[in-house]
């Protein structure tokens, strides 16, 4: 297996524009999470599923922050409209509970 | 509210010496908790884990301790070796799959 895949690995968008951060997790995983990681808060958790189902979005900052998981083998993370503030590396990570989580490569979002 | 918490952003130590990084959990329902390494510009990485059955856990160099009675684990690192040069996070999951990190801390081995 290739390992927790994470596109793109770099993201410029301005202000206000959409942002979509796109994750395959490791085959048979059944769960996914999605982090974000700050220097004040380390890697925050925004959400995560279990078998496709989103249980626990708490860490989701605000209503412009959606996620979703179609299918074992996809998961998406929007941002809109994006603002500065928002600017950070996002990681998905996916396990097969209770093991250890894998993580991708992250996403490094720069909103301008 | 942070439920992992590591207090020292920064620790230094010497080649051949010991690193002790420290971490502190408020949820008495964690029941697995895992520590990670993570390089500039890549992902965390899977270093060492403990289950709260154990209070001991050892993999060549680094070590897990879990005082399940204070909330509190360690990884030591021995000896230490600058290729250990890294931010080091500890996590800590509970049985319904929740996966929470502390904020991390940097360690830095001199030659």
């Amino acid at each position: 297996d290739a390992g927790v895949i994470q596109s793109p690995r770099h993201e410029v968008t301005e202000m206000g524009q959409e942002v979509t951060l796109r994750c395959k997790p490791i085959s048979g995983h059944d769960y996914l999470f999605w982090y974000r990681q700050t220097m004040m808060r380390g890697l925050e958790l925004l959400i995560y599923f279990n078998n496709n189902v989103p249980i626990d979005d708490s860490g989701m900052p605000e209503d412009r922050f959606s996620a979703k998981m179609p299918n074992a083998s996809f998961s998406t993370l929007k941002i809109q409209p994006s603002e500065p503030r928002d600017s950070a590396v996002y990681f998905c990570a996916s396990r097969f509970q209770p093991t250890e989580a894998f993580f991708g490569q992250g996403t490094r979002l720069t909103v301008v | 509210d942070q439920q992992v918490k590591q207090n020292s952003p920064s620790l230094s130590v010497q080649e051949g010496r010991i690193s002790i990084l420290n971490c502190d959990y408020t949820n008495s329902m964690f029941d697995y908790f895992l520590w990670y390494k993570k390089y500039p510009a890549e992902g965390p990485t899977f270093l060492i884990s403990i289950s709260s059955i154990k209070d001991k856990n050892e993999d060549g160099r680094f070590t897990v301790f879990l005082n399940k009675s204070a909330k509190h684990l360690s990884l030591h690192i021995v000896p230490s070796q600058p290729g250990d040069s890294a931010v080091y996070f500890c996590a800590s999951s509970s049985n319904t799959g929740k996966l929470i990190f502390g904020q991390g801390t940097t360690l830095q081995v001199k030659p």
